[in-house]
Parts: structure tokens; C-alpha cells; sequence
């Protein structure tokens, strides 16, 4: 099984829906992302998490909000989707150990129409 | 604003040959550094992390770090069409807090 895994794997969704993306890891790491990726633009972080109580803001957060619902699961919300969130979005864990070398998740592939 | 720079490619290399992917970054007190692959489609995998000035060997692929420079750079040798992919540079800033700047990727093609 894998070690890090998202649901859904792919989402068509239309504009003002709220939708949630989850993410569950199974490697007992305490850190965890959430990525989105467009094309040409990279990997860009948008809420990151270093234990249960611990949310924090990436560099593109307006627009989504996370849970922390256990040290495994983080899932990210789109509150009311709008057609530029349309991405590849990513979860991804770390280790403090392994001095943040990720583990990313299979991804989600969302659209907004 | 932490920059990590790319060349987007594509870089085409012929099958056996070195394919040399380079990168650079501008927080000077970086502390790690990391490579990955990401087949089309595919999430990001990491192949190589590097931490200290110098070479570090893992197979075919040789990372290379030079701090005073500023830049990191993942040399692929014997180069096979399986290896065509992007590959994302990552650097993790000064500070202990780890959270990787990724650059935008570099392509790389391996034709036969």
C-alpha cells in the first residue's frame, strides 16, 4: 500500500462549489503540505502543518483552508471553487530527521468549470 | 524572496550520454538540497538530497554542490529513455525550518 495517499484521485467540480481534498499518510510523520502545481509555475506551497496543532500559511493560501484531523490526515478545503484553482495538487510529509526531503502523495487532479 | 532557478528545457540527450541539469539559488545560507523526478503525470519523487559541499555518488546519478557558487547540479550518467522526466530542484532555506523553495523543473529527454 502506499505510503501517502489522496482522495479524490481526479475532481470536476463547477465555480462556488466547496469541495475537500484528503490526504492520509502511514509513515508516522509528523510534518505535512499541500502543494498545488500549474503548469510552468512550479510547486507552490499552500498551508503546511508540523503536528496536530500546528497549521501553517504557504505562500498561496487565500482561497483554501486546512484540518488537521490526526497526525495521518490533513485534507484541504476549497471553500467556495473558482476555475483558477484548477491544478495538480499534491500532499506531501516529512520527516524533521530526514531534514525535509518530501513524500509526496499520488496527487489530485482537480477542474473547475 | 527566495529564488531557486531553472533552465525549463527541454534538454535532449542521446541514449549512454551524461545529461547534466544544473541549478541555482539566491538564500546564501541554504541549508539542503534536494533532487526530483517527476514522470508526466506522476507526483515528485525524490532520487538525491545533499547537504555538503562537494560530489555525492547514488548509482548513475552524481549531485554536486558548490556553496560559494550558489548552485547545485544532478549529473545522470549512461543517460536511458527511461530516464526522460522532469526533474525539480529543491533547497531548503537557512533557519532549521525546512521548507523546500522548489525551482520550476528542467525536462530532460533521452532520445535512442
Amino acid at each position: 500500500d502506499a505510503d501517502v495517499t489522496q482522495t479524490p484521485r481526479n475532481r470536476i467540480t463547477k465555480t462556488g462549489k466547496r469541495i475537500m481534498l484528503e490526504c492520509s499518510q502511514t509513515k508516522g510523520h509528523d510534518r505535512m503540505y499541500w502543494y498545488r502545481q500549474d503548469p510552468g509555475l512550479g510547486l507552490r506551497l499552500i498551508y503546511y502543518s508540523f503536528d496536530v496543532k500546528d497549521i501553517n500559511k504557504g505562500e498561496i493560501s487565500d482561497g483554501y483552508s486546512v484540518s488537521r484531523q490526526a497526525q495521518a490526515k490533513f485534507s484541504l478545503s476549497l471553500e467556495s471553487a473558482i476555475p483558477n484553482q484548477t491544478a495538480l495538487y499534491f500532499c506531501a510529509t516529512s520527516d524533521l530527521a530526514e531534514q525535509g526531503a518530501l513524500n509526496f502523495g499520488p496527487g489530485t487532479r482537480l477542474l473547475v468549470l | 524572496q527566495k529564488e531557486v532557478e531553472q533552465n525549463s528545457g527541454p534538454l535532449s540527450v542521446p541514449e549512454g550520454a551524461i545529461a547534466s541539469l544544473n541549478c541555482t539559488y539566491s538564500d546564501r545560507g541554504s541549508q539542503s538540497f534536494f533532487w526530483y523526478r517527476q514522470y508526466s503525470g506522476k507526483s515528485p519523487e525524490l532520487i538525491m538530497s545533499i547537504y555538503s559541499n562537494g560530489d555525492k555518488e547514488d548509482g548513475r546519478f552524481t549531485a554536486q554542490l558548490n556553496k560559494a557558487s550558489q548552485y547545485v547540479s544532478l549529473l545522470i550518467r549512461d543517460s536511458q529513455p527511461s530516464d526522460s522526466a522532469t526533474y525539480l530542484c529543491a533547497v531548503n532555506p537557512p533557519g532549521g525550518s525546512y521548507i523546500p523553495t522548489f525551482g520550476r523543473g528542467t525536462s530532460l529527454i533521452v532520445h535512442p
